[in-house]
């Protein structure tokens, strides 16, 4: 049973469409976050949750929206997609807000933009 | 504001022998972790290693140590008695108070058979 689930894994669409990405964990963790991996493998927060309110909201467009249903599921919207979107998406979690270094990453969803 | 700095871009060691991949970091904060991800071609993120800032002891876990330096504020890994398995991406990160976790670009790793 996956800790960190990502769906999709691949995503491949056009310039100028609107996606999401879902993520689901089944630790009972109360912190979810979404990292971007750039074709460097530069990895870098975007978002932070604990218990569905937002904590970290790094310099991100506002394109990207996060949303948190409930504290097992976070969300990634991404509106008007831009080439430059092309990245590996991780989600994770983590049982408190301050064990990111411990969170438990998803597979990741490559999503690349054509 | 926190930084990583991981300068070496790639290692290669051969199997069976010992390496050490080299982390720097920058923070204002006195409580602080430090960690090693591994990232094999599968990209399944993995934690390998953690060492808490205000410990002295460098941590440890099987065939990987660190060798933590909090003065010079570096924190590199020693993986011993390389594997074929150990072949992989390994980001150095940060995290502390603001619970922001910051990485490091990363090393690519090969194990020569």
């Amino acid at each position: 049973d996956t800790a960190v689930s990502q769906t999709p894994k691949y995503l491949v669409t056009q310039m100028g469409n609107d996606k999401s990405i879902k993520c689901e964990q089944n630790l009972g963790h109360d912190t979810m976050y979404w990292y971007k991996q750039d074709s460097k493998k530069f990895l870098k927060i975007m978002f932070s949750y604990n218990n569905k309110e937002l904590i970290i909201n790094e310099t991100v467009p506002n394109r990207f929206s996060p949303k948190s249903p409930d504290k097992a599921h976070l969300n990634l919207h991404i509106n008007s997609l831009e080439l430059g979107d092309s990245a590996v998406y991780f989600c994770a979690s983590s049982q408190y807000l301050g064990q990111a270094g411990e969170a438990f990453f998803g597979q990741g969803t490559r999503l690349t933009v054509v | 504001a926190q930084t990583v700095t991981q300068s070496q871009p790639e290692m290669s060691v051969q199997e069976a022998e010992t390496v050490t991949l080299s982390c720097t970091y920058d923070t204002s904060e006195s409580d602080y972790y430090l960690f090693w991800y591994k990232q094999p071609p599968s990209r399944q993120m993995i934690l390998v290693i953690r060492q808490e800032a205000y410990k002295q002891q460098n941590a440890t876990e099987n065939r990987f140590s660190v060798n933590f330096q909090k003065a010079a504020k570096s924190f590199s890994l020693k993986i011993s008695d390389s594997q074929l398995g150990d072949a992989a991406m390994y980001f150095c990160a940060l995290t502390g108070a603001n619970s922001k976790l910051t990485f490091g670009k990363g090393i690519t790793l090969s194990v020569r058979p």
